[in-house]
């Protein structure tokens, strides 16, 4: 059964540093990975989607990069602002039931 | 992308009622839906997945009989919570799309009093 770890579970950081947030899974077969972020009590806003035979992706001051064959992934943000406060989940789609399974999610506070 | 709809966006009931959760497909169809539900501080959880037409499947641990969904046509799933209790307040999500592509509701929050 796949299991997504997300580390650290809270980060707090002033604004205009640069931070990576971390995303492990057990299982490497997935067909892709992907970061979203929750603002509290809304739905997810979807950041970037990293498929199986990519490193990485970027968007802006965001980029993710995937190894799959160590299970792990980064979110890197650059240049950190108040509003990118929020609770930032990965994802990754993995079994023959292509089920969508998330990890516990990085809050990042981002102080002015 | 698609664009995928919930209603309502937030409910307050009273334990012991029933609240039906409406998750639309507006340009896109949805052949499977699956729901989560999401507590405080916590990540989503699949519920069960439902595929158009036919009975949806429950993940271990969700009882099909509380938690009734109906994915009777392309464009709408319900999700129907039966005889609600406090427990059972949570923030409830949507999701379809393909491998490749995914569309989430933007999710109800139930509270159950």
């Amino acid at each position: 059964k796949q299991e997504v770890t997300q580390i650290p579970a809270a980060l707090s950081v002033p604004e205009g540093e640069n931070l990576v947030l971390n995303c492990s899974f057990t299982d490497s077969a997935i067909y892709n990975l992907q970061w979203f972020r929750q603002d509290p009590g809304k739905g997810l806003t979807s950041l970037l989607l990293i498929q199986s035979s990519q490193r990485e992706q970027t968007s802006g001051r965001l980029n993710a990069s995937l190894d799959k064959s160590s299970g792990r992934s980064t979110l890197y943000i650059a240049a950190s602002q108040p509003g990118d406060s929020a609770t930032y989940l990965c994802a990754v789609i993995s079994g023959s039931a292509r089920q969508l399974t998330f990890g516990s999610g990085t809050q990042l506070t981002v102080l002015p | 992308g698609a664009v995928v709809s919930q209603h309502p966006s937030w409910v307050i009931c009273k334990s012991g009622t029933s609240v039906k959760i409406e998750c639309r497909s507006l340009d896109f169809q949805a052949t499977t839906m699956f729901w989560y539900r999401q507590f405080p501080k916590q990540s989503l959880m699949l519920m069960a997945t439902s595929n158009e037409g036919s009975k949806a499947t429950y993940e271990q641990g969700v009882e099909k009989d509380k938690f009734l969904i109906n994915h009777a046509s392309l464009t709408l799933s319900t999700l129907t919570v039966t005889s609600a209790h406090p427990e059972d307040s949570s923030f409830y999500i949507c999701r379809t799309g393909e491998t490749y592509e995914q569309y989430f509701g933007p999710g109800t929050r139930l509270t159950v009093t």
